[in-house]
C-alpha cells in the first residue's frame, strides 16, 4: 500500500481566512513533505520533516505555516493568503528522508479569492 | 537555474508503437533518478527510478536509462497504450543546503498516445 491521502480536496478562501490542509499516510515513513504546484510548471518543495522535525524549509512566507503532529499526519495551516498563493498543494512522504522514492497524495487545490 | 530539463513539452506517439522521453541534468552530484506520471489535478504517480550505479532498470512496459557522463536519462515506453496519455515528470534526488535530500523536478512533458 503507498497511499497518501490528503483533505480537503479543493478548498477556496477568501485572504483573510485561516484553513488547514491535512495530509496522512500509514506506510510507516517517517519523512513527509509539503510541495506546491502552479499550472503547466512541476512541483516545488516547501518543507520537510524528518522524524517529526522540520528539517527544511525552502524559504516560505509565514502565510504558510507546517506542523506535523505525528509521523502519520502533516498539517499546513494557512492564513492571510494571497490570490497568487492558489495552486495544487501536494504532500508526499518517504522511509527516512534519504535517497528513495517519495510517494504523493492526491493534492488540494486552492484557490484564494 | 533550471538543473533538471525536459525539452520536450509535448510528444505524440501512436499506440503499440514506443514512447521515449528525455530528461537532462546538470549537477553531478543527483545519485537517484525517478520518473512521475501526472494526470491533471491529481498527485504525481511513481512508475521507476534508477540509482546512479546503474545504467538501466526495467519495469514491464517501462525502461529508464541513465547515461551518467551525458547527465542524460530517458524513460522507455513500450508498447505505449491510450493509458499512458498524461504529463511525465523526471525528477532528480540531491542533498539540499540543509543536508537532507530532496527531489528536484522536471518542467515535464505531456505525452499523447494516439489510438
Amino acid at each position: 500500500d503507498t497511499e497518501v491521502t490528503q483533505t480537503p480536496k479543493h478548498l477556496v478562501m477568501g485572504m483573510t481566512n485561516k484553513k488547514s490542509l491535512k495530509c496522512e499516510q500509514h506506510m510507516g515513513h517517517r519523512a513527509m513533505y509539503w510541495y506546491k504546484q502552479k499550472a503547466k510548471k512541476p512541483p516545488e518543495l516547501m518543507f520537510v520533516y524528518s522524524y517529526e522535525k522540520l528539517s527544511i524549509n525552502e524559504s516560505v512566507p509565514s502565510r504558510f505555516s507546517p506542523e506535523c503532529p505525528n509521523s502519520s499526519l502533516l498539517n499546513l495551516h494557512l492564513h492571510a493568503l494571497q490570490p497568487e498563493d492558489s495552486a495544487l498543494y501536494l504532500c508526499a512522504s518517504s522511509q527516512v528522508g534519504g535517497v528513495e522514492t517519495q510517494y504523493f497524495g492526491p493534492g488540494t487545490r486552492l484557490l484564494v479569492l | 537555474d533550471q538543473q533538471v530539463k525536459q525539452n520536450s513539452p509535448s510528444l505524440s506517439v501512436q499506440e503499440g508503437r514506443i514512447s521515449i522521453l528525455n530528461c537532462d541534468y546538470t549537477n553531478s552530484m543527483f545519485d537517484y533518478f525517478l520518473w512521475y506520471k501526472k494526470y491533471p489535478a491529481e498527485g504525481p504517480t511513481f512508475l521507476i527510478s534508477i540509482s546512479s550505479i546503474k545504467d538501466k532498470n526495467e519495469d514491464g512496459r517501462f525502461t529508464v536509462f541513465l547515461n551518467k557522463s551525458a547527465k542524460h536519462l530517458s524513460l522507455h515506453i513500450v508498447p505505449s497504450q491510450p493509458g499512458d496519455s498524461a504529463v511525465y515528470f523526471c525528477a532528480a534526488s540531491g542533498k539540499s543546503n540543509f543536508g537532507n535530500e530532496k527531489l528536484t523536478f522536471g518542467t515535464g512533458t505531456r505525452l499523447t498516445i494516439i489510438p
